[in-house]
């Protein structure tokens, strides 16, 4: 079955990096872009951008395009978001997601939870 | 970037009831390739969001009948025929015609 198997949670200073990870597995890697998603507690939902696995092609919300870098490794089917410049408004829960564009994001991950905190 | 609004922003049911919950865009859906790419997610507390319905009215795998979408271009609605009280939780509505995909400030269907 299809899983998105996502890291553990985040603690981390303000200006600091983390780098997350999403495993994925039950479907051929290179088939679905990777997309990712933030949440803010009680807040809706916000695109932050995709990886292709099959080419390396990234796309990024505009919003996003100095803070999240995407990366995705063929032989051991996982994609990684990296954050940099922890700021509080980067306290939030992270989900990798699925698609085949332009089409639903169909099976999400159990999201990462970063906590930026001093 | 395509605003999506929902209402109500919260939706008090008895199990057993119809819910109805309505996804505005503010311009048209409909992609070049003559699809409308408007999907459901609910979203259930302490969980990732689950795919419900994709291009409007195409229930998701596994996906109860008592769930419905419909709608066109800029206006579309989500329907539970007969709640039940697994269907708790937030719903959002999305769009992936354009870039970037967006989605709603989302319903919290909630017990009366």
């Amino acid at each position: 079955q299809v899983q998105l198997q996502q890291s553990g949670a985040e603690l981390a200073r303000p200006g600091a990096s983390v780098k997350m990870s999403c495993k994925a597995s039950g479907y051929m890697f290179t088939t679905y872009t990777i997309h990712w998603v933030k949440q803010r507690p009680g807040q809706g939902l916000d695109w932050i951008g995709y990886i292709n696995p099959s080419s390396g092609f990234t796309n990024y919300n505009q919003k996003f395009k100095d803070k999240a870098t995407l990366a995705a490794d063929k032989s051991s089917t996982t994609a990684y978001m990296q954050l940099n410049s922890l700021t509080s408004e980067d306290s939030a829960v992270y989900y990798c997601t699925r698609r085949i564009d332009p089409d639903a994001m169909d099976f999400w991950g159990q999201g990462t939870s970063v906590t930026v905190s001093s | 970037d395509v605003v999506m609004t929902q209402t109500p922003l919260s939706l008090p049911v008895s199990l057993g009831d119809q819910a109805s919950i309505s996804c505005r865009s503010s311009q048209s859906l409909v992609h070049s390739n003559g699809n409308t790419y408007l999907h459901w997610y609910l979203q259930k507390p302490g969980q990732s969001p689950k795919l419900l319905i994709y291009k409007i009215s195409k229930r998701f795998s596994g996906v109860p009948d008592r769930f419905s979408g419909s709608g066109s271009g800029t206006d579309f609605t989500l329907k539970i025929s007969r709640v039940e009280a697994e269907d708790l939780g937030v719903y959002f509505c999305s769009q992936s015609t354009h870039v970037p995909p967006t989605f709603g400030g989302g319903t919290k269907l909630e017990i009366k």
